[in-house]
């Protein structure tokens, strides 16, 4: 199947840093894609949706001037959190979803996450 | 809005052991139903889906029915093994269509 990477897959910062995830579809083209944060133990929470040129939409209750997501072309979007704060430890994931054709409607591609902790 | 509702974990068994993952949802019309998997240090994966109101999804030796009339799609495996432990995830899209919405996960433990 399609393949999407997240780098890093780790990442430590100290507090009032900004840290960047990159999410990268490896071998289609992604014209969407999304940014879920899961916390232990619960599900996967959607963020924001990002479509490739234009502004991401975000859902209620996420900081779009906290977590700014650039969709700056199919194959790659990137999460910045800016100022990070120790609440902002969690695991990021990015999702993909291909053009017309590639995977059924509602089927999307994960990429393998990303875990910040902030000290 | 569409929202989904799985048993809460964890499930512990003994390889062969038969496995059920109880899955329920609400939704507006009939969307397209899904199973996710988490391996360890893995990201998600799609294990099965159903299109329609019962189909049978299957994969692995996992199978689902999507049964419209108890709003269900329940996750099935008749004999699981030590490498079926994972988290598993119930999904379905939101009711714009533009996102998938999750359960919260059921965390499978296979013993030998």
């Amino acid at each position: 199947g399609a393949v999407v990477s997240q780098h890093p897959s780790w990442v430590i910062c100290k507090s009032g840093t900004s840290v960047k995830i990159e999410c990268r579809s490896l071998d289609f083209q992604a014209t969407t894609m999304f940014w879920y944060r899961q916390f232990p133990k619960q599900s996967l929470m959607l963020m924001a949706t990002s479509n490739e040129g234009s502004k991401a939409t975000y859902e209620q209750g996420v900081e779009k001037d906290k977590f700014l997501i650039n969709h700056a072309s199919l194959t790659l979007s990137t999460l910045t959190v800016t100022s990070a704060h120790p609440e902002d430890s969690s695991f990021y994931i990015c999702s993909a979803r291909g053009l017309a054709g590639e995977g059924l409607p509602g089927e999307l591609f994960f990429g393998e996450g990303s875990r910040l902790t902030v000290l | 809005g569409n929202s989904v509702t799985q048993m809460e974990g964890p499930v512990t068994l003994s390889e062969e052991a038969f496995l059920t993952i109880n899955c329920t949802y609400t939704a507006t019309g009939y969307p397209s139903l899904f199973w996710y998997v988490q391996y360890p240090g893995e990201g998600l994966q799609l294990l099965l889906k159903a299109t329609k109101a019962d189909d049978k999804g299957s994969n692995k030796g996992f199978e689902a029915t999507y049964r419209k009339e108890t709003t269900s799609f329940h996750l099935e495996k008749g004999s699981v093994q030590v490498s079926d432990s994972a988290v598993y995830f119930c999904a379905l899209p939101n009711q714009a269509g533009t996102a998938l919405i999750f359960g919260k996960g059921t965390t499978l433990s296979v013993s030998s």
